[in-house]
Order: structure tokens, then C-alpha cells, then sequence
């Protein structure tokens, strides 16, 4: 089975400042997706950032960036210049492509992390 | 172009009642997953449909069923409700038959007393 851990429960950081917020995941499968979400006080699920396993070029969206680590199954999210609207839980999600040998439709998430951004 | 969108709100059931909640998809999407989530906890998946029938099912006991309909929005219904039924539950769409990214609902926040 995959698992996604996120090992800090909570974080804080001063508004513009930056912050990477840890991901790891477990699967012996070559070919899958990696995800952040943020959700925030509205309860909302967004998506932040995808990244294809195959990829090895980092994915980025505006602010915000991945440090993906195939080999050390590691996926990290910065967020640059940290804004009040960034406050949220973030999700790290994993999802291996149905086409794939022990593909699913069905997104793993970890247990979020807290962030909150400090004016 | 319209979201992912969910109804009601807000839901209040009490012990081995009947619910069901509802989801739209976002235009162009023809899949809905629901996901289960808990106080603090991330969400869990219950199941997808595409196709209006169920393709795919997480660890969730039968009380939980759905359905789909020909213009893809779905329903969610939980049986004999529990305490532990407490939860927000998410539905999620996607296009390409489900290998795409999942969009999320605003939820709907479930209270079983």
C-alpha cells in the first residue's frame, strides 16, 4: 500500500519570508503523481502544484516550487514571499496512473501540515 | 466556468438516519470521486464513479452508496449514520475518464449526534 507522511504538524513564518513545508512517500511504482494542496479556514481543497514522477524537472507555480527527490522518494513544497492569504493546511497527495501495473483512481493523502503566516 | 460544486452546507443527522448529499462536477468533467474527511485528518477515499457506475471503492462499508447520473453529477448516501460518521466529505471531479487532476467541492460539513 502507498503511504504519504508529513512529519511537521504545524509551522509558522514571518509574512515574505520563505518556507518549505516536507513530504516523503512509499510506493515501489516508477510512474505516479505527486500533488500539494492547501486548504484553507474555507474549507476549499485547491490545488497548488502537480508533478509527474517521470519529469525530472522541478514543477513551479508562481511562489510556489517543488524540490522533488525520486530516488529518496522526497517531495517538498516552498512558498516564496509568504503572504497572510497562504494561512491553510497543506495536503501532500500521491496517486499512482490507472495505466500503471497497481494504478488506481483514488488520490493517498498525508495528514496535512499547518502554516500559518505571521503579518 | 463553474467549479466543483456541493449541497447542502452544513448537515445535522442524528444516530441511524439516512443522508444524502449531492455533487456537480466541474464543466467538462465526467468522473466524481467522494472523499471522507475527519477532524484533522487528511481525506480518505470512499469511492469513483464514471459512467454512472462505481469503478472504484475505498475501505468503507456498504452503509456508504452512491450514484451517478447521464450529466455526471453524483449523489452520496450514507445509511444507518454512526457518530463516526461525523465529517466534512469532499467530492472531487476530473476529466479524461479519471486520470486527470481532481478538482475539489467546498464540502459538506456532516454532524451525526
Amino acid at each position: 500500500a502507498q503511504t504519504v507522511t508529513q512529519s511537521q504538524p504545524e509551522m509558522s513564518v514571518q509574512e515574505a519570508e520563505t518556507v518549505t513545508l516536507s513530504c516523503t512517500y512509499d510506493t515501489s511504482e516508477n510512474n505516479y503523481y505527486l500533488f500539494w494542496y492547501k486548504q484553507p479556514p474555507s474549507r476549499q481543497m485547491i490545488l497548488v502544484i502537480r508533478q509527474e514522477a517521470y519529469k525530472q524537472q522541478n514543477a513551479t507555480e508562481n511562489r510556489f516550487s517543488v524540490n522533488f527527490q525520486k530516488a529518496a522518494k522526497s517531495f517538498s513544497l516552498k512558498i516564496s514571499d509568504s503572504q497572510l492569504g497562504d494561512t491553510a493546511m497543506y495536503f501532500c497527495a500521491f496517486m499512482i496512473p490507472v495505466y500503471s501495473g497497481a494504478g488506481s483512481y483514488q488520490l493517498t493523502f498525508g495528514k496535512g501540515t499547518k502554516l500559518s503566516v505571521i503579518p | 466556468d463553474a467549479g466543483v460544486t456541493q449541497s447542502p452546507t452544513h448537515l445535522i443527522k442524528t444516530r441511524g438516519q439516512q443522508v444524502t448529499l449531492r455533487c456537480s462536477p466541474k464543466s467538462g468533467h465526467d468522473t466524481v470521486s467522494w472523499y471522507q474527511q475527519a477532524l484533522g485528518q487528511g481525506p480518505q477515499f470512499i469511492f469513483q464513479y464514471y459512467e454512472e457506475e462505481e469503478r472504484q471503492r475505498g475501505n468503507f462499508p456498504d452503509r456508504f452508496s452512491g450514484h451517478q447520473f447521464p450529466n455526471y453529477s453524483s449523489e452520496l448516501n450514507v445509511n444507518a449514520l454512526l457518530l463516526g460518521d461525523s465529517a466534512l466529505y469532499l467530492c472531487a471531479s476530473t476529466g479524461l475518464a479519471g486520470t486527470d487532476t481532481q478538482y475539489f467541492g467546498p464540502g459538506t460539513r456532516l454532524t451525526v449526534l
